[in-house]
């Protein structure tokens, strides 16, 4: 069935760089895009950005433009995000998710919405 | 920025109640919403999609309604296992609500 796999845990020192990987299993990896959402301890949920598999276009939220970095590789099915400049408010657990889509006959758009998540990847910014 | 306010952002209900969960758009956002549900530790669950469309697999005693700025989360009947917190999400700009976390009465 349908997964995605995520890297193990990481501790980084302010400042650092970090990059999690997402292994997609049992779909085809180019046909959807994989969005990236990260939630800091006992808060709510954050969209970072996406990334088109096909062709590496990427889109970030206004927030991490300059500090973000998506790439992906087709051979291998696996999706990267990467995050520099760390600082201790960046600690928090990292998904990846799948984007599958609905045509919305009113607007006369493609909708996207998350169906399958990564388990999460702890991201814990410490010195 | 379109805004999502859900509320409460926390609940307490018992087994067998009907629960429901308000999600405000600052905006009209038609009906491109989605809730998910997470339990601690674990990823979020799609439940609906397209304000109202039920992932397949999610048992039928959750629905989702509503349009333009407001829209709702139902659960008809409480299980065990609905012990969880609840987020919408607008499927434009991909921003999520704060969340209502359900508890056990």
């Amino acid at each position: 069935q349908v997964q995605v796999v995520q890297s193990g845990a990481e501790v980084k020192k302010p400042g650092a760089s970090v990059r999690v990987s997402c292994k997609a299993a049992a779909y085809t990896f180019t046909g959807y895009p994989m969005h990236w959402v990260r939630q800091a301890p006992g808060q709510g949920l954050e969209w970072m950005g996406w990334i088109n598999p096909k062709n590496g276009d990427t889109n970030f939220a206004q927030k991490f433009q300059g500090r973000l970095t998506m790439s992906r590789d087709t051979s291998t099915s696996t999706a990267y995000m990467e995050v520099s400049g760390l600082r201790s408010d960046d600690t928090a657990v990292y998904y990846c998710a799948r984007a599958e889509y609905y045509y919305d006959g009113t607007t006369n758009s493609y909708i996207y919405y998350f169906d399958y998540w990564g388990q999460g990847t702890l991201v814990t910014v410490s010195s | 920025d379109i805004q999502l306010t859900q509320s409460p952002s926390f609940l307490s209900a018992s087994i067998g109640d009907r629960v429901t969960i308000t999600c405000r758009a600052s905006q009209d956002i038609g009906t491109s919403l989605a809730w998910y549900q997470q339990n601690p530790g674990k990823a979020p669950k799609l439940l609906i999609y397209a304000a109202s469309t039920v992932q397949s697999g999610v048992p039928s005693r959750f629905s989702g309604s509503g349009s333009g700025t407001e829209f709702t989360l139902t659960i008809s009947s409480l299980q065990p296992e609905d012990f969880a917190t609840y987020f919408c999400q607008q499927l434009n700009s991909y921003r999520f609500g704060g969340g209502t976390r359900v508890d056990n009465k």
